[in-house]
Order: structure tokens, then sequence, then C-alpha cells
């Protein structure tokens, strides 16, 4: 199975300040076949279901704001958030879709500093 | 407009089976997989199995052996079934149709205790 990684597990935020969270997967992520990595970024607020921000890695979702930027490839990816919001606290998830069993990161809690 | 929503009990005593229910409307089980996801109080979200448009499915390889998801295609639901629960197995469960889209539904608390 794929085991993912995310750190930090939890970090301190102000509003407007710039976030990056690291997700590593224990194996390639990119199919060479389309070029395209297998990644997927979520977001989980308290008491909701997972929302899909991001998925291969870096194509936001429709109506996603442009501050959530996806990066990397192969083995190690990034989420980043410009200039985080209060309503940006919350759990993100990175989970991959390469190959089944589908598998989630521990997550990435966001609270405020 | 899709939607999902899952159903069964509340609570299970241990060594029982869980018996679950997603109800789906807006899409056809032939044309979208639907996922089993399950995350314990506190904790992170496990991808628990996926039954594909074609009625294949495919498992969490630490809850295979006791996992089993099915459908009725004609009813639009999709089955949960998991044996021998645990307290580990306490969780919010829920039901998703990812890739494409991204719907999921409310989830359902189940919890196991005598």
């Amino acid at each position: 199975d794929i085991v993912m990684t995310q750190t930090p597990s939890s970090q301190a935020v102000s509003a407007g300040e710039k976030v990056t969270m690291s997700c590593k997967s224990s194996q390639s992520l990119l199919y060479s076949e389309n070029k395209k990595n297998y990644l997927a970024w979520y977001q989980q607020k308290p008491g909701q279901s997972p929302k899909l921000l991001i998925s291969w890695a870096s194509t936001r979702e429709s109506g996603v704001p442009d501050r959530f930027i996806g990066s990397g490839s192969g083995t190690d990816f990034t989420l980043t958030i410009s200039s985080v919001q209060a309503e940006d606290l919350a759990v993100y998830y990175c989970e991959q879709y390469y190959d089944t069993p589908w598998t989630f990161g521990g997550g990435t809690k966001l609270e405020l500093k | 407009q899709v939607q999902l929503k899952e159903s069964g009990p509340g609570l299970v005593q241990p060594s029982q089976t869980l018996s679950l229910t997603c109800t789906v409307s807006g899409f056809s089980l032939t044309s979208y997989h639907v996922s089993w996801v399950r995350q314990p109080p506190g904790k992170g979200l496990e991808w628990m199995g996926v039954i594909w448009t074609g009625g294949s499915t495919a498992y969490n390889s630490l809850l295979k052996s006791r996992l089993s998801i099915s459908r009725d295609i004609s009813k639009s639901q999709v089955f949960l079934k998991m044996n021998s629960l645990q307290t580990e197995d306490t969780a919010t469960y829920y039901c998703a149709s990812l890739r494409p889209g991204d719907y999921w539904g409310q989830g359902v608390m189940v919890t196991v205790s005598s």
C-alpha cells in the first residue's frame, strides 16, 4: 500500500500569513502515460464532510479561491495558502488515487495563533 | 442534483456486524463509483473501499478480511457490511462519489459499545 505522510501535524497561523504544508508518498504518484500526479488535497472543517480543493496535484476545483496552490510531483507535494483567511482554519488531507487502496495522509491542522 | 445519504444503526455491540446503506440520487451507480470513508472521533480519514461502476470492488488492506461492499442498482443503494466490530471501529462513516466530482454524504456516527 502507498503510505502518505503529512507534515506538520498542526500549525498555528495568523490571518494574512503564507502557509505551506507537505505531503510525501512512499512511491511515485506520477503516471508516465499521461504525466499526471494522482494526488488530491481536501479541506475538512469541524462537523463537516471533507471538501475537495485540488486534484491532479495542482488543479483547483471550481470555486476554490486562488490562494490555494498545489504543487509538486512524484513523491513530494505541497499545499500553499498564499494569505490565510479565518475561514481557512481546518484540517487538510492529501490523498493518493494512483492505486487502490487509495490512502489519506494523517492531516495538517491549521489553528489560530 | 447529486446527493448521498448514509443510514444505519448508531450503536453496535462488540463482535457484531455493522450494516450501513448509502442511498444516492442524481446519478446512476453504473456511471459513478462510490467509496466508503470513515473517521474515528478526533482522528483522520481512512479510505475503506470502493464499488466500481461495473460492480467490482477494492478494499483497504487492513479491513479486507472483515469488509464487504455491494449495491442494488435499481434502488440506487450501496451497502457496507463489516463484521467482528471492535471499539476501534467507532467512527463517522461516509459514503462518497469521488473523481469525477466530489460528493459526500453527511456521514453517520457509529459507536461500538456494549
